[in-house]
């Protein structure tokens, strides 16, 4: 079966570093997959979106980046963070119609 | 993608049905109708999804009216871990986001 896991559980970054978070998949092959952020008390944002290694689409303008290494590997990064980029950062698949989500990162930038 | 109306927030006993509606009056012919629930600080959890039939699983049914601007999520027999935000999405056959609105609160009381 597949199972997806995420790293860290939570984090806490100051205002200006950098951030890199890391996001697996396994039990399939060639997933797509996808990167949501949830501010508190708000629903779900796309973030990125990948379709194969090296292949990624933005959503929204951000300081925010994303890379796809490997085919079950989807990390998220910044170069610098900002207050603004506090949330609960969730990492999910699909091959067909359904998504399946991680467990999340919450990431709380001080 | 079309956007869903779904109540804020609603109660339900626990041992009956929660009946769960949602309004998609903009719905376009072949776009889907599918629902996740997100319980407190965990990732989306898929739960069903249809596009012109009543749908089941082993986690609820789905009621989708014949002219398709409307659905029913059923949780036939809702215990206290039902407790979640449900949301319900209109997403497109071919389309990769899923577009995550406010959803409906509810709450499983003993």
């Amino acid at each position: 079966s597949q199972t997806i896991h995420q790293w860290p559980a939570t984090l806490v970054q100051p205002v200006g570093s950098p951030l890199s978070l890391e996001c697996t998949v396994e039990g399939t092959s060639n997933p797509n997959l996808y990167w949501y952020r949830q501010a508190a008390g708000r629903g779900l944002q796309l973030l990125f979106y990948s379709v194969g290694i090296g292949q990624i689409s933005s959503e929204v303008p951000q300081n925010l980046s994303a890379s796809r290494p490997q085919d079950r590997q989807f990390i998220l990064s910044s170069k610098k963070l900002l207050l603004s980029d506090s949330g609960f950062y969730l990492c999910a698949w699909s091959e067909e119609s359904e998504q399946y989500f991680g467990p999340g990162t919450r990431l709380t930038v001080t | 993608d079309a956007k869903t109306t779904q109540p804020t927030s609603m109660d339900c006993a626990e041992g009956r049905a929660a009946n769960l509606p949602c309004n998609h009056s903009t719905i376009s012919g072949n776009e889907y109708v599918y629902w996740y629930r997100q319980i407190h600080s965990q990732g989306p959890q898929y739960i069903i999804h249809g596009l012109k039939n009543n749908e089941t699983n082993e986690m609820a049914s789905l009621i989708i009216t014949e002219d398709r601007k409307s659905s029913t999520l059923i949780l036939p027999h809702a215990t206290l871990r039902d407790t979640a935000v449900y949301y319900c999405i209109v997403r497109g056959g071919g389309d990769y986001k899923l577009s995550f609105g406010a959803g409906t609160t509810v709450t499983v009381r003993a």
